[in-house]
């Protein structure tokens, strides 16, 4: 079983200002991770996956996050973010030897960008 | 191009009342999801199907029932609905298992409420 940890349920920052999103997960079997996006009242969206290679992993939107296995870390950036940015965002694993390609879900950060 | 369809959108129950939620997608995906969103809590796996005709249970399945009678719908009831029922669910598809490396695309949500 695998589990997911997001540090800040809410993170408040100001337009153009860089961000930082973290995320930790445990496991006993390798992983492949997911950042996913909800706007209100919105199912979530796909901004990147770690599948594997390269640990840097660029998304849409302008983000990237980076995978790092000795920290069992996946922490989601971006140096800028504008107002449009403002969502809830969820880190998501899922072991790569169960089918069903099943996520675990973590309780999520609300990102809040203000003017 | 409407990907993962969920109806009805919004619904309020009493106690003891049943229902059922209606997932369709039109992508053609083998898997399919359904999930409760929680404040707090994110996104919890209460069953999903491999494929038509297979079901099988998630992380939060008691006092929930599925079925796959065709491969582009997946159904989930609630035959006595209780307040702790109250909740946000999503519906979502992907592609085959984990070694397919498919993200979920996710329906819109059913904002059901149990009084």
């Amino acid at each position: 079983a695998q589990s997911v940890t997001q540090l800040d349920s809410q993170v408040p920052v100001f337009e153009e200002a860089p961000v930082e999103l973290r995320c930790n997960y445990s496991s006993s079997v390798s992983v492949y991770l997911f950042w996913y996006v909800q706007y209100p009242n919105q199912g979530l969206q796909l901004l990147l996956k770690y599948l594997s290679g390269s640990t840097l992993v660029k998304g849409i939107n302008g983000f990237e996050a980076e995978f790092n296995k000795s920290q069992t870390s996946f922490h989601l950036r971006k140096p800028s973010v504008h107002i449009s940015d403002t969502a809830e965002y969820f880190c998501a694993v899922s072991d790569q030897e169960t089918s069903g390609s099943r996520l675990t879900f973590g309780e999520g950060t609300q990102l809040t960008v203000n003017p | 191009n409407a990907g993962v369809t969920q109806t009805p959108k919004f619904r309020v129950l009493k106690t003891g009342q049943s229902m059922t939620l209606l997932c369709a997608q039109d992508m053609n995906h083998e898997y399919m999801y359904w999930y409760r969103q929680d404040p707090g809590m994110g996104l919890r796996l209460i069953h999903y199907s491999v494929g038509e005709g297979t079901t099988a249970k998630g992380e939060v399945p008691d006092g929930y029932n599925v079925s796959r009678l065709k491969k582009q719908n997946f159904l989930l009831g609630l035959e006595s609905a209780a307040p702790s029922q109250t909740s946000v669910y999503f519906c979502a598809s992907s592609y085959g298992g984990a070694s397919y490396h498919q993200p979920q695309h996710f329906g819109d949500g059913t904002r059901l409420s149990i009084l």
